[in-house]
Parts: structure tokens; sequence; C-alpha cells
């Protein structure tokens, strides 16, 4: 069974910490991104990734980074958290058309993150 | 550019009554298209996906969608709704010529009551 697995499911961190959140998927899958979901907001994209090693800006990629050294591997970081970035944080993988993907995202169950 | 729109931010329905949530989309080229389910304090997960082919698409949990190309309209149904099925349902397009991105919904919550 394919799976998206993000390594933690609820944080609770302090304003200023860095904070990580770690993404991993085991369907050898080239593109890999991070969203975060708001009520009424939808699902917003921060950052994807085509390739190991690179990455590309999605809607809101201010206030994070990422990190993506090896194919199954996709990090988001929060160098500083602040109190509006608490939030559902969602990772997904899919296959390239070139690779004969359709876009169908697979996700990870989440990551409740909460900034005090 | 791609566009998604899901009209109704909640749909309420009876148990046992039908039930359709609307999507429709923007698309320059062909759309691939597809319905996620979300259920509280969890990912999303996928429901179904149009491709190609017969426009009536049948995914999992007994949920159908109807692929209208004329209306530019992708809408998910169940024949019979179910307590369990609430949650939240939000539908995604790509286009065929841009690339791997899928634009998302804003979301539809299905109530169903008993």
């Amino acid at each position: 069974d394919v799976k998206v697995t993000q390594s933690s499911r609820y944080l609770v961190k302090r304003t200023g910490e860095k904070v990580f959140l770690e993404c991993v998927q085991d369907m050898d899958h080239e593109n890999m991104f991070w969203y975060r979901q708001d009520p009424g907001l939808g699902l917003r994209l921060i950052y994807f990734s085509y390739d190991v090693k690179m990455k590309e800006k999605g809607d809101i990629p201010e206030g994070y980074s990422v990190s993506r050294e090896k194919k199954e591997r996709f990090s988001l970081i929060l160098e500083s958290a602040s109190t509006n970035q608490t939030s559902m944080y969602l990772c997904a993988s899919s296959r390239t058309g070139t690779s004969g993907g359709t876009g169908e995202l697979f996700f990870g169950e989440g990551s409740r993150l909460t900034v005090l | 550019a791609q566009s998604v729109a899901q009209p109704e931010d909640q749909v309420n329905v009876a148990e046992g009554n039908p039930l359709t949530v609307k999507c429709t989309y923007s698309v320059s080229g062909n759309p691939y298209l597809f319905w996620y389910v979300q259920y509280p304090n969890r990912g999303l997960q996928f429901l179904l996906k149009y491709i190609t082919g017969d426009n009536l698409v049948k995914g999992s949990y007994g949920f159908e969608a109807e692929f209208n190309k004329s209306q530019t309209s992708f809408h998910l149904k169940k024949p019979s709704a179910l307590v369990s099925d609430s949650a939240l349902y939000f539908c995604a397009v790509r286009d065929s010529n841009a690339g791997n991105m899928l634009t998302f919904g804003g979301g539809t919550r299905l109530m169903v009551k008993p």
C-alpha cells in the first residue's frame, strides 16, 4: 500500500523556535509538496519539489524553507515559528507526467502545529 | 491558468437521500479532475478521478462523479448518503497542458443527518 508518512501528528512549539516537519514517501515519486490548511482558506501551497535538491516556491513561502536531500524525504522548516503559523500542514507526493503520472496527489495524515 | 470552484461551503442532506457536491473548473487544455475527502484531523484521501473515457466515474465508498465538458463541471454524487459520509470534500483540477500542479477548490463540508 502506498504511503506518505509525516513524522509528527501534533506539535506544540513556542514563538521563535525552529520547527522541522518531516515527510517520507515510499512510492518513488518525483514530486513532493507542502500545503497548509486553514479554516475558510482551503489548501495553500507553500513549497514543492520536482527532484532531489530542487525546490520551487508555492503561493505562500514566506517564513518557510524546505529541504530535499533524498528523493523520498521532503522537510519543511520554520526558521522562527510565529503564532500565525499555527495550522495543519499536509505533505503530498505525485508522479510526474513523463513517468505516467496524472497529477494525482497522495497525502500524509497531516501535522497539526500550534505555536504559543 | 487553471482554476476550480466549489460554490457551496456546506451541503446538508438527510441520511438515505441522494447527495450532490458541486464543482466547476476552468482550464485551457484537457482537464484531469479529482475528488478528495478529508475526515477531521486527517489528511486528504483520494476518492476518484477523471482522466479520459466515460463521463461517469465511479470511486470509493459508493461515490461517483459526472464529467460534463459543456458545463465544465465535475459534480460528486452518491445515491444514498450515510452519516459516516460527513466530511470535507475537495475538488481539484490539473490542466493537461500545464505541468504537474493540482489546483484545489475551497472545499465543501457535507453534513449528513440521521
